[in-house]
């Protein structure tokens, strides 16, 4: 079992739609959490951490619940700018973990 | 853009040969990550230097080796490589000291093909 899951995807959807990403991690000693964004060929960019009381950037907002290990990210009113790769990533002391990412794609 | 520079972008090799990549951190940022991106992965952490010493490794063969320079710029050297080592290396730097002490900021990374 991977330490990090993902929704598997990819999510095509129109614009304007609402769309949820699902992560679960199998390490409860993990510390910090966050969303990353990768465009085609790009490096990943980091989006926004995730804290338990659950944390909002204008159209994105970001949960964890620790007790079910699991994470998810929303983003509300899509826009074609928001078709990337978005990896879920815990960290534990040195390394980062990712997951495999989950590919969206807004459709015009 | 992060300040976090890779050369070469692209990189063909031949099974069996050997390979350096290299990284520029961002000023200030003392602790550098390898990371190795096969397609359609996520990134997979090799190792860290901090201070030029390795800081912890990853599940990756001796082969994978790497240094940190007293500028904190780094290399990542791959021996007698493999197809399966045909991947993006991503290299991260960390803030000495900053708002969010874990945050790292990924260079563009370096694309290896091996024939």
């Amino acid at each position: 079992r991977k330490e990090v899951e993902q929704d598997p995807g990819p999510f095509n959807v129109p614009e304007g739609a609402t769309v949820a990403f699902n992560c679960t991690y199998s390490n409860s000693a993990s510390q910090s959490f966050f969303w990353y964004r990768q465009d085609c060929r790009k490096e990943p960019k980091l989006l926004m951490s995730v804290y338990s009381s659950g944390n909002e950037d204008g159209r994105f907002t970001a949960q964890l619940n620790r007790a079910s290990q699991y994470i998810s990210l929303l983003i509300r009113d899509s826009k074609l700018s928001d078709s990337a790769t978005y990896l879920c990533v815990v960290n534990r002391n040195t390394p980062l973990v990712f997951g495999k990412g989950t590919r969206l794609s807004v459709i015009a | 853009e992060t300040g976090v520079t890779q050369s070469p972008t692209h990189l063909i090799k031949t099974r069996g040969q050997q390979v350096t990549l290299r990284c520029s951190s961002q000023s200030g940022h003392n602790t550098v990550s390898w990371y190795q991106q096969a397609l359609g992965q996520g990134p997979q952490f090799i190792f860290q230097y901090y201070r030029e010493e390795e800081n912890g490794r990853g599940n990756f063969p001796p082969r994978f080796s790497g240094l940190q320079f007293p500028n904190y710029s780094s290399e990542l050297n791959v021996n007698a490589l493999e197809l399966d080592d045909s991947a993006r290396y991503l290299c991260a730097s960390t803030p000495a000291s900053g708002r969010t002490h874990n945050e790292q900021f990924f260079g563009p990374g370096t694309r290896l093909t091996v024939l």
